[in-house]
């Protein structure tokens, strides 16, 4: 248990459907992540929170919306994915944004299917 | 790019053994952690070691830095069939104003 819980654990969708991910942190934590984390890549950084306020968004196509109603919870709204968007998103929480050099807390991942 | 590579990208030891990954970067940084990830599961933070340090232990873990070199290395000692999973170096940069960035990993498998 790292303190950051995400659901569901697993989700398959068509590519029509409108689903969201859900990340919350119980550790008082200033600063939210969605990494996405593909086969044979990188862990690659979608979007950052820090106190509520969006501060680094890596060109992620539009069709993954980032929501963040408080410092606790992060949401991934998703909408027509494509095959290609399928893969394990990662939720983390850092300390605070100032320190990016920080250890990150991850969530245990949403494993998502598009069809 | 900033991107850690890991070395190897996978490696298979015997129960008992030690592993050791190497981890090699191209930009100056403040710190350098590792992480380790088990199949289908979420990171977990391993060690930190920060620039100006040269070597870091933690329990069977021991963390070299090299700045000059900018590559470090992660050695388990004393391998267990437990200590299967991914191992992934992330690095941020000098002007600390970046997130985090993570290599590939490396894949270990201790086989009992």
């Amino acid at each position: 248990e790292t303190g950051v819980t995400q659901t569901p654990r697993h989700l398959v969708m068509g590519m029509t459907n409108k689903k969201s991910l859900k990340c919350e942190q119980h550790l008082g934590h200033n600063a939210m992540y969605w990494y996405k984390q593909s086969a044979k890549k990188p862990l690659e950084l979608m979007f950052v929170y820090s106190l509520e306020e969006r501060v680094e968004n890596n060109s992620v196509p539009s069709r993954f919306s980032p929501e963040c109603p408080n410092s606790s919870h992060l949401f991934l709204h998703l909408h027509t994915l494509q095959p290609e968007d399928s893969a394990l998103y990662l939720c983390a929480s850092s300390q605070d944004r100032d320190s990016w050099a920080g250890e990150l807390f991850f969530g245990e991942g949403s494993r998502l299917t598009v069809l | 790019s900033q991107q850690g590579e890991e070395d190897p990208q996978a490696l298979s030891i015997q129960e008992g053994e030690n592993a050791t990954m190497n981890c090699s970067y191209k930009t100056s940084i403040n710190n350098l952690q590792w992480y380790r990830q088990n199949s289908g599961r979420g990171l977990v933070h391993l060690i930190l070691i920060r620039s100006n340090e040269r070597e870091k232990h933690s329990g069977r873990l021991r963390v070299t830095l090299d700045t000059s070199k900018k590559s470090s290395s992660l050695l388990i000692t004393a391998s267990r069939a437990a200590d299967t999973a991914s191992y992934f170096c992330a690095t941020d940069t000098l002007s600390g104003n970046t997130p985090l960035v993570f290599g590939k990993g490396t894949r270990l498998s201790v086989i009992a």
